[in-house]
């Protein structure tokens, strides 16, 4: 079955590290994106990657990297200069119609 | 800019109650809509889209339909059940890079 899959469910870091998300899709999508999502509040863009090796900020980047060396992959890391890391992130894949993972669920202890 | 707003939640309806979620929207030109419903914990899906004035998208009992004349794209059910209990995002595909602009999300609470 084609799909994205983000990776771990549930990831803890404690404070001063970075940490690594996973995102892959086997859709053949060239688009793919990373949300952050708070508690009530809406889905903000972070960064977006339209073709492979090539990406852009999205309104919330600061704090956050990402990498784009295969089409099936665009990892995410979070980094220690990223104040307020606590949040659900989610990775989306596709052109104009978004098809998403199950989400990240990141903790700061 | 492209911009969608929708109305703020929440909303809580009895079972077998009417539905109306309302959404406008800002935009150059005549972009796809979409509403995406994410269940609790969940990522988004894709619920219904339409891509041209007049088109109505349905799935599961839900209906939208694109209204130019009124810049509008409200979700609509007839009978909503506990199982609808989600947050609905209304969204539109936004300028040439065609990456999605989103609403704020409306979170919807069915009681039995």
């Amino acid at each position: 079955d084609g799909g994205i899959t983000q990776s771990p469910k549930y990831l803890f870091r404690k404070e001063g590290q970075n940490v690594t998300l996973s995102c892959e899709q086997n859709l053949n999508h060239d688009a793919m994106y990373w949300y952050r999502q708070d508690p009530g509040q809406g889905l903000r863009l972070i960064y977006y990657s339209q073709i492979v090796n090539d990406f852009q900020k999205g309104d919330i980047a600061e704090g956050y990297s990402v990498s784009r060396e295969k089409k099936e992959s665009f990892p995410l890391t979070v980094t220690s200069a990223q104040k307020n890391p606590t949040a659900f992130y989610l990775c989306a894949s596709g052109t104009a119609e978004a098809f998403f993972g199950q989400g990240t669920r990141l903790t700061v202890v | 800019g492209n911009s969608v707003t929708q109305m703020e939640g929440p909303v809580t309806l009895s079972e077998e109650a009417f539905l109306t979620i309302n959404c406008t929207y800002t935009a150059t030109g005549y972009p796809s809509l979409f509403w995406y419903v994410q269940y609790p914990g969940e990522g988004l899906q894709l619920l219904l889209k339409a891509t041209k004035a007049d088109d109505k998208g349905s799935n599961k009992g839900f209906e939208a339909t694109y209204r130019k004349e009124t810049t509008s794209f409200h979700l609509e059910k007839g009978s909503v059940q506990v199982s609808d209990s989600a947050v609905y995002f209304c969204a539109l595909e936004g300028g040439n890079n065609r990456k999605l602009i989103w609403g704020l999300g409306t979170s919807l609470a069915v009681n039995p």
